[in-house]
């Protein structure tokens, strides 16, 4: 079992939709971040959270450490939006990647 | 510059020949990481700096590899008699402290082992 579990592995929406991408891990953390990676190839970190809830733009990232669990949210999606959204955890140290939630938003 | 700088963007090597990847972390930032994303594959971590910390190796697949960083800034990853499976996109970040702060990626080199 991966330590870090995220769903759906792919999501196709219409431009407009409220998105929600799901993750869970199994290992103690310090933090988790949430990553996106355009088709070219380059990495962003969006947020890095440790408790609660942050929200930057038409993003939203909650987390819930006792349930082991956070979300990232889209508000009034957009096709440049389209990219993998990758959660990752810090237990210490290193960082454990999950396997990336490939969105694409369609006009 | 201001954010995480890679060379070079793209290498294509013979198999068998030995290449160097080079990472200009931020200035400052005392954390620098690599890793690899191998075709359709999620990112899969190399090596670990930490300020003048023993690096943390353990993702290094196998003794063809080893990184340097000098001065605590910038990094060199050296793959040896590179083989096909070593082609991916090699990824370096690096973050002022460790991943409780935030990161910063480099866009990468794509390397093509032929």
């Amino acid at each position: 079992k991966n330590e870090v579990e995220q769903s759906p592995q792919n999501l196709t929406a219409q431009e407009g939709e409220f998105i929600t991408i799901n993750c869970s891990y199994s290992v103690g953390i310090s933090a988790l971040h949430w990553l996106q990676q355009h088709p070219g190839g380059g990495i962003v970190s969006l947020f890095m959270l440790s408790s609660g809830k942050k929200k930057h733009g038409r993003l939203i990232a909650t987390i819930n450490i006792q349930e082991k669990h956070s979300s990232l949210h889209i508000t009034a999606s957009h096709p440049r939006d389209s990219a993998v959204y990758i959660c990752a955890v810090n237990p210490a140290g290193n960082l454990i990647f999950g396997k990336g939630t490939k969105l694409s938003v369609k006009p | 510059g201001a954010g995480v700088s890679q060379s070079p963007s793209n290498k294509v090597t013979e198999k068998g020949k030995d290449v160097e990847l080079r990472c200009d972390p931020i200035s400052g930032h005392t954390a620098l990481y690599w890793y690899r994303q191998s075709l359709g594959q999620g990112l899969e971590f190399l090596i670990y700096f930490q300020g003048n910390s023993a690096p943390d190796k353990s993702g290094l697949p196998s003794d063809r590899f080893s990184a340097e960083r000098t001065g605590g800034s910038v990094s060199t990853l050296t793959i040896q008699r590179t083989q096909q499976e070593d082609s991916a996109v090699y990824l370096c970040a690096s973050s002022l402290v460790d991943w409780g702060t935030e990161a910063f990626f480099g866009q990468g080199t794509r390397l093509t082992v032929v």
